[in-house]
């Protein structure tokens, strides 16, 4: 599975954006972009995924540039409940195989400010 | 629709004796994959299981194993416990056709 790169650590404001970078260079074609996030000692918690278009649902929006080498998470308004730990995760084509692991980085620490 | 669930939600062992632990997947899935997470950390795989049968491992010791039921709840067994394998164990399900994985609320496991 390709490698991913994420900031550490990132601030945002109450009610406004979150926008959360990420960075997979070496994606392959077939290849999902998958974001998780884990609050506190709690299990990680699914957000979105995509393969080359740009997702919504009732959580986050995924935009994922045209060539996939990166993806931006964004919550629209975030609450000081989004703070939590986000990651991006590049995983194998759906389908058996290989690519039935996800593979964790460290992650973005997201602080959502009052 | 239940969600994943695990037992017990804390452990505490000594070194050396040896812990089951136990996750029941979403209703509808036929996969279970297992996941340890030391202090800081993220997630680290240790193996999937697939209509009870292993569908893939990690870069962990034998002493670390599963299984997975015919109603596809599952079991990870740890013998031998070290001081290193105090982490948060996660369970996630996932169905074939569709494969996120969806994670359970994690057992800690603390081993004196």
């Amino acid at each position: 599975d390709a490698k991913t790169t994420q900031p550490p650590s990132m601030d945002c404001a109450e009610g406004r954006a979150a926008n959360l970078p990420c960075n997979h260079s070496t994606i392959s074609g077939n290849e999902y972009v998958y974001w998780y996030r884990q609050i506190h000692s709690q299990g990680p918690q699914y957000i979105i995924h995509g393969l080359k278009n740009n997702e919504t649902n009732e959580m986050a929006s995924l935009i994922i540039t045209e060539d996939r080498k990166s993806s931006t998470l964004i919550l629209p308004h975030a609450t000081l409940r989004d703070t939590a730990v986000y990651y991006c995760i590049v995983r194998g084509g759906h389908g058996g195989g290989s690519n039935y692991k996800l593979t964790f980085g460290k992650g973005t620490l997201l602080t959502v400010n009052p | 629709e239940t969600g994943v669930t695990q037992s017990p939600t804390h452990l505490i062992k000594t070194r050396g004796q040896q812990v089951t632990l136990r996750c029941s997947s979403q209703s509808g899935h036929n996969t279970v994959s297992w996941y340890q997470q030391a202090l800081g950390q993220g997630p680290q795989f240790i193996f999937q299981y697939y209509r009870e049968e292993e569908n893939g491992r990690g870069n962990f010791p034998p002493r670390f194993s599963g299984l997975q039921f015919p109603n596809y709840s599952s079991e990870l067994n740890v013998n031998a416990l070290e001081l290193d394998d105090s982490a948060l164990y996660l369970c996630a399900s996932s169905g074939r056709g569709q494969e996120t994985q969806y994670f359970g609320p994690g057992t800690r496991l603390l081993v004196l």
